[in-house]
């Protein structure tokens, strides 16, 4: 089975504070994803990657950035957290992206 | 821009009942999935459809691709408490390989 792992569950952090959310798969996938889930928003897509060191924006990447060094590990950055970033992060992998394997989410506080 | 509408936004039924939850926009999809998501845990993929009025079984659950590839709906039989989540549609269209989700419905399934 796949399995996506996120660092943490839950995290809550103050207003400026630099963020890192770290997301691990272990099924040798091509493909990761960050998204932001907000009540009667949906998931949103903050960015994503096809390959190791690249990284492609997604629909609202503004306030966000993300490091892809090796194949398995996909950081999400908020360089200076805002109380607006107060979400559900859900990072996912997939192999041909149609099918998206998601972690448990960490849900992000900022005051 | 690819309008995808969902519905109901919430559903509240008792065990044993049926129910019926749409996907719909003004798009043609190239490929759907329905996920669903359990309180605190990350979506999951339930199927993935791919041609005009194909249908598929899991189980209890009925998912429908419409002959135009522009809506789908997931019926469930007999729902049981299990069943309680968020189902999110995921369509892929235009050539893009990443899937837009919807908002979501909202389903509690009561003993």
């Amino acid at each position: 089975d796949v399995k996506v792992t996120q660092s943490s569950r839950y995290l809550v952090k103050r207003t400026g504070e630099k963020v890192f959310l770290e997301c691990v798969q272990d099924m040798d996938h091509e493909n990761m994803f960050w998204y932001r889930q907000d009540p009667g928003l949906g998931l949103r897509l903050i960015y994503f990657s096809y390959d190791v060191k690249m990284k492609e924006k997604g629909d609202i990447p503004e306030g966000y950035s993300v490091s892809r060094e090796k194949k398995e590990r996909f950081s999400l950055i908020l360089e200076s957290a805002s109380t607006n970033q107060t979400s559900m992060y859900l990072c996912a992998s997939s192999l041909d992206s149609l099918t998206q394997y998601f972690g448990p989410g960490t849900r992000l506080t900022v005051l | 821009t690819q309008l995808l509408e969902q519905s109901p936004q919430f559903l509240s039924i008792q065990e044993g009942e049926n129910l019926t939850v749409y996907c719909n926009s003004s798009s043609v999809f190239s490929s759907l999935q329905w996920y669903r998501q359990e309180p605190g845990e990350g979506p999951v993929l339930l199927v993935t459809v791919v041609t005009g009025g194909e249908v598929k079984k899991l189980k209890r659950l009925t998912f429908q691709f419409g002959d135009a590839r522009k809506d789908s709906s997931l019926h469930i039989t007999a729902a049981q408490t299990g069943d309680t989540g968020l189902y999110l549609c995921a369509p892929t269209s235009g050539g893009s390989y990443i899937p837009t989700f919807g908002r979501g419905t909202s389903l509690i399934v009561h003993p």
